[in-house]
Protein backbone atom coordinates (compact mmCIF):
# COMPACT_ATOMS: atom_id res chain seq x y z
CA UNK A 1 0.00 0.00 0.00
CA UNK A 2 1.30 3.38 -0.71
CA UNK A 3 1.52 5.42 2.52
CA UNK A 4 2.23 9.46 2.67
CA UNK A 5 2.94 10.41 6.14
CA UNK A 6 2.45 13.49 7.56
CA UNK A 7 5.16 15.13 10.64
CA UNK A 8 2.30 16.32 12.43
CA UNK A 9 -1.53 15.77 12.94
CA UNK A 10 -2.02 19.16 14.81
CA UNK A 11 0.22 22.49 15.22
CA UNK A 12 -0.13 25.22 16.98
CA UNK A 13 2.52 28.61 16.07
CA UNK A 14 2.60 32.01 17.10
CA UNK A 15 2.50 34.88 14.46
CA UNK A 16 5.89 35.24 13.26
CA UNK A 17 6.82 32.41 13.79
CA UNK A 18 9.03 30.04 10.93
CA UNK A 19 7.11 26.80 10.57
CA UNK A 20 8.14 23.68 8.82
CA UNK A 21 5.89 21.12 7.28
CA UNK A 22 7.07 17.75 6.64
CA UNK A 23 5.86 14.91 4.20
CA UNK A 24 6.98 11.50 2.68
CA UNK A 25 6.04 8.98 0.93
CA UNK A 26 7.12 5.37 0.47
CA UNK A 27 6.46 4.58 -2.97
CA UNK A 28 9.07 6.16 -5.12
CA UNK A 29 6.87 8.74 -6.68
CA UNK A 30 7.97 11.43 -8.92
CA UNK A 31 5.51 14.05 -7.88
CA UNK A 32 4.54 15.94 -4.86
CA UNK A 33 2.47 18.40 -3.86
CA UNK A 34 1.10 20.59 -0.81
CA UNK A 35 -2.30 21.68 -0.78
CA UNK A 36 -4.34 23.78 1.94
CA UNK A 37 -8.03 22.93 2.46
CA UNK A 38 -10.52 24.95 3.69
CA UNK A 39 -14.19 24.86 4.19
CA UNK A 40 -16.20 26.08 0.78
CA UNK A 41 -12.81 26.09 -1.15
CA UNK A 42 -11.96 22.47 -1.79
CA UNK A 43 -8.13 21.98 -2.00
CA UNK A 44 -5.52 24.68 -3.42
CA UNK A 45 -2.55 24.17 -4.26
CA UNK A 46 0.60 25.67 -2.58
CA UNK A 47 3.71 24.19 -4.43
CA UNK A 48 4.29 21.19 -6.44
CA UNK A 49 7.39 19.41 -7.29
CA UNK A 50 8.15 16.85 -10.35
CA UNK A 51 11.98 15.86 -9.14
CA UNK A 52 13.86 16.03 -6.69
CA UNK A 53 15.17 19.53 -6.07
CA UNK A 54 12.69 20.73 -8.73
CA UNK A 55 9.74 23.11 -7.67
CA UNK A 56 6.64 24.61 -9.42
CA UNK A 57 4.28 27.40 -8.14
CA UNK A 58 0.66 26.45 -7.91
CA UNK A 59 -2.23 28.34 -7.24
CA UNK A 60 -1.83 30.15 -4.50
CA UNK A 61 2.13 29.96 -3.53
CA UNK A 62 2.05 33.66 -1.83
CA UNK A 63 3.98 33.31 1.96
CA UNK A 64 4.77 29.56 1.39
CA UNK A 65 8.25 27.54 0.13
CA UNK A 66 9.23 24.50 -0.48
CA UNK A 67 12.22 22.02 -0.19
CA UNK A 68 12.71 18.67 -2.03
CA UNK A 69 16.42 17.30 -1.05
CA UNK A 70 15.30 13.68 -1.39
CA UNK A 71 12.86 12.18 -3.54
CA UNK A 72 10.76 10.63 -0.65
CA UNK A 73 10.75 13.94 1.25
CA UNK A 74 8.76 17.35 0.87
CA UNK A 75 8.38 20.33 3.09
CA UNK A 76 6.29 22.99 3.03
CA UNK A 77 7.80 26.05 4.94
CA UNK A 78 6.37 29.35 6.24
CA UNK A 79 8.84 31.80 6.51
CA UNK A 80 6.77 33.93 8.63
CA UNK A 81 3.37 32.98 10.17
CA UNK A 82 0.27 34.70 10.26
CA UNK A 83 -3.11 34.16 11.22
CA UNK A 84 -4.47 33.84 7.78
CA UNK A 85 -2.16 30.47 7.36
CA UNK A 86 -4.79 28.82 10.09
CA UNK A 87 -5.97 25.74 7.52
CA UNK A 88 -5.85 22.16 6.89
CA UNK A 89 -2.53 21.39 4.67
CA UNK A 90 -2.50 18.43 2.72
CA UNK A 91 0.41 16.54 0.94
CA UNK A 92 0.19 14.33 -2.00
CA UNK A 93 2.18 12.03 -4.33
CA UNK A 94 1.64 10.28 -7.48
CA UNK A 95 3.52 8.72 -10.07
CA UNK A 96 4.74 9.82 -13.06
CA UNK A 97 4.17 8.42 -16.06
CA UNK A 98 0.62 8.35 -18.94
CA UNK A 99 -1.50 8.07 -16.00
CA UNK A 100 -0.29 10.38 -13.56
CA UNK A 101 -3.44 11.67 -11.91
CA UNK A 102 -4.43 9.37 -8.88
CA UNK A 103 -2.66 11.16 -5.89
CA UNK A 104 -1.96 9.52 -3.02
CA UNK A 105 -2.90 12.03 -0.22
CA UNK A 106 -1.21 11.96 3.92
CA UNK A 107 -4.08 12.37 6.96
CA UNK A 108 -3.56 15.93 6.60
CA UNK A 109 -1.76 19.05 9.70
CA UNK A 110 -4.35 21.14 11.13
CA UNK A 111 -2.18 24.03 11.89
CA UNK A 112 -3.29 26.67 14.28
CA UNK A 113 -1.64 30.35 14.40
CA UNK A 114 -2.37 32.64 17.04
CA UNK B 1 -6.96 28.63 -14.41
CA UNK B 2 -9.36 25.64 -15.13
CA UNK B 3 -12.33 25.77 -12.63
CA UNK B 4 -14.52 23.56 -11.01
CA UNK B 5 -17.87 23.98 -9.86
CA UNK B 6 -19.08 21.65 -7.65
CA UNK B 7 -22.84 21.48 -6.01
CA UNK B 8 -24.45 21.13 -4.02
CA UNK B 9 -21.88 22.20 -1.17
CA UNK B 10 -23.96 20.72 1.25
CA UNK B 11 -26.34 17.77 1.32
CA UNK B 12 -28.17 16.24 4.33
CA UNK B 13 -30.71 13.20 3.42
CA UNK B 14 -31.99 10.26 5.36
CA UNK B 15 -31.11 6.59 4.89
CA UNK B 16 -32.19 4.95 1.71
CA UNK B 17 -32.40 8.15 -0.19
CA UNK B 18 -30.61 8.88 -3.61
CA UNK B 19 -28.49 12.05 -4.73
CA UNK B 20 -26.55 13.54 -7.13
CA UNK B 21 -23.94 15.79 -6.89
CA UNK B 22 -22.57 17.42 -10.01
CA UNK B 23 -19.06 18.86 -11.09
CA UNK B 24 -19.00 21.06 -14.33
CA UNK B 25 -16.61 23.55 -16.29
CA UNK B 26 -16.26 25.38 -18.89
CA UNK B 27 -12.84 23.86 -19.49
CA UNK B 28 -12.08 20.01 -20.73
CA UNK B 29 -10.58 17.56 -18.77
CA UNK B 30 -7.96 14.52 -20.12
CA UNK B 31 -9.53 12.71 -17.23
CA UNK B 32 -11.80 13.64 -14.07
CA UNK B 33 -11.49 11.66 -10.86
CA UNK B 34 -13.70 11.51 -7.65
CA UNK B 35 -12.23 11.23 -4.30
CA UNK B 36 -14.18 10.94 -0.83
CA UNK B 37 -12.63 12.46 2.25
CA UNK B 38 -13.39 11.33 6.04
CA UNK B 39 -13.11 13.82 9.29
CA UNK B 40 -8.90 13.86 10.28
CA UNK B 41 -7.73 11.95 7.14
CA UNK B 42 -6.89 12.55 3.72
CA UNK B 43 -8.91 12.20 0.49
CA UNK B 44 -9.06 9.10 -1.33
CA UNK B 45 -9.48 8.20 -4.63
CA UNK B 46 -12.92 6.41 -5.38
CA UNK B 47 -12.98 6.62 -9.68
CA UNK B 48 -11.35 8.17 -12.77
CA UNK B 49 -12.82 8.34 -15.71
CA UNK B 50 -11.59 9.02 -18.74
CA UNK B 51 -13.81 8.77 -21.97
CA UNK B 52 -16.61 11.49 -23.14
CA UNK B 53 -20.18 9.64 -22.08
CA UNK B 54 -18.24 7.01 -19.56
CA UNK B 55 -20.26 5.50 -17.08
CA UNK B 56 -18.63 3.55 -13.86
CA UNK B 57 -20.05 2.09 -10.88
CA UNK B 58 -18.98 1.56 -7.69
CA UNK B 59 -21.98 -0.84 -5.97
CA UNK B 60 -24.43 1.79 -5.43
CA UNK B 61 -22.39 4.69 -6.57
CA UNK B 62 -22.20 5.86 -10.57
CA UNK B 63 -19.76 8.19 -11.99
CA UNK B 64 -20.37 9.83 -15.32
CA UNK B 65 -18.22 11.71 -17.41
CA UNK B 66 -19.86 14.04 -19.86
CA UNK B 67 -19.63 13.89 -23.50
CA UNK B 68 -17.50 17.20 -23.77
CA UNK B 69 -15.37 16.05 -20.71
CA UNK B 70 -16.62 19.28 -19.11
CA UNK B 71 -18.83 18.10 -16.46
CA UNK B 72 -19.25 14.57 -14.13
CA UNK B 73 -21.45 13.68 -11.52
CA UNK B 74 -22.25 10.77 -8.81
CA UNK B 75 -25.14 9.17 -7.92
CA UNK B 76 -25.96 7.27 -4.94
CA UNK B 77 -28.81 5.08 -4.84
CA UNK B 78 -30.24 4.00 -1.44
CA UNK B 79 -27.20 6.02 0.60
CA UNK B 80 -26.53 4.85 3.80
CA UNK B 81 -24.98 6.33 6.86
CA UNK B 82 -21.51 5.02 6.29
CA UNK B 83 -21.61 7.11 2.81
CA UNK B 84 -21.60 10.36 5.04
CA UNK B 85 -18.04 12.23 3.95
CA UNK B 86 -16.63 15.33 1.65
CA UNK B 87 -17.06 14.27 -1.53
CA UNK B 88 -14.15 15.58 -4.37
CA UNK B 89 -13.98 15.95 -7.85
CA UNK B 90 -10.84 16.98 -9.58
CA UNK B 91 -9.99 16.73 -13.22
CA UNK B 92 -6.65 16.63 -15.07
CA UNK B 93 -5.76 19.32 -16.90
CA UNK B 94 -5.74 18.19 -21.27
CA UNK B 95 -2.10 18.07 -22.67
CA UNK B 96 1.37 19.55 -22.32
CA UNK B 97 3.12 18.59 -19.21
CA UNK B 98 1.06 18.61 -16.34
CA UNK B 99 2.88 16.75 -13.52
CA UNK B 100 0.13 15.12 -13.00
CA UNK B 101 -1.96 18.26 -11.79
CA UNK B 102 -4.81 18.06 -10.30
CA UNK B 103 -8.03 20.98 -10.14
CA UNK B 104 -10.27 20.36 -7.44
CA UNK B 105 -13.98 21.51 -7.40
CA UNK B 106 -15.24 22.74 -3.57
CA UNK B 107 -16.54 19.86 -2.35
CA UNK B 108 -20.08 18.39 -1.50
CA UNK B 109 -20.26 17.47 2.09
CA UNK B 110 -22.26 14.47 2.57
CA UNK B 111 -24.94 13.73 5.72
CA UNK B 112 -26.84 10.34 5.80
CA UNK B 113 -29.33 10.23 8.74
CA UNK B 114 -30.00 7.19 10.08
Amino acid sequence: DVKVTQSSRYLVKRTGEKVFLECVQDMDHENMFWYRQDPGLGLRLIYFSYDVKMKEKGDIPEGYSVSREKKERFSLILESASTNQTSMYLCASSWAGPSTDTQYFGPGTRLTVL
Amino acid sequence: TQLLEQSPQFLSIQEGENLTVYCNSSSVFSSLQWYRQEPGEGPVLLVTVVTGGEVKKLKRLTFQFGDARKDSSLHITAAQPGDTGLYLCAGLALGGTSYGKLTFGQGTILTVHP
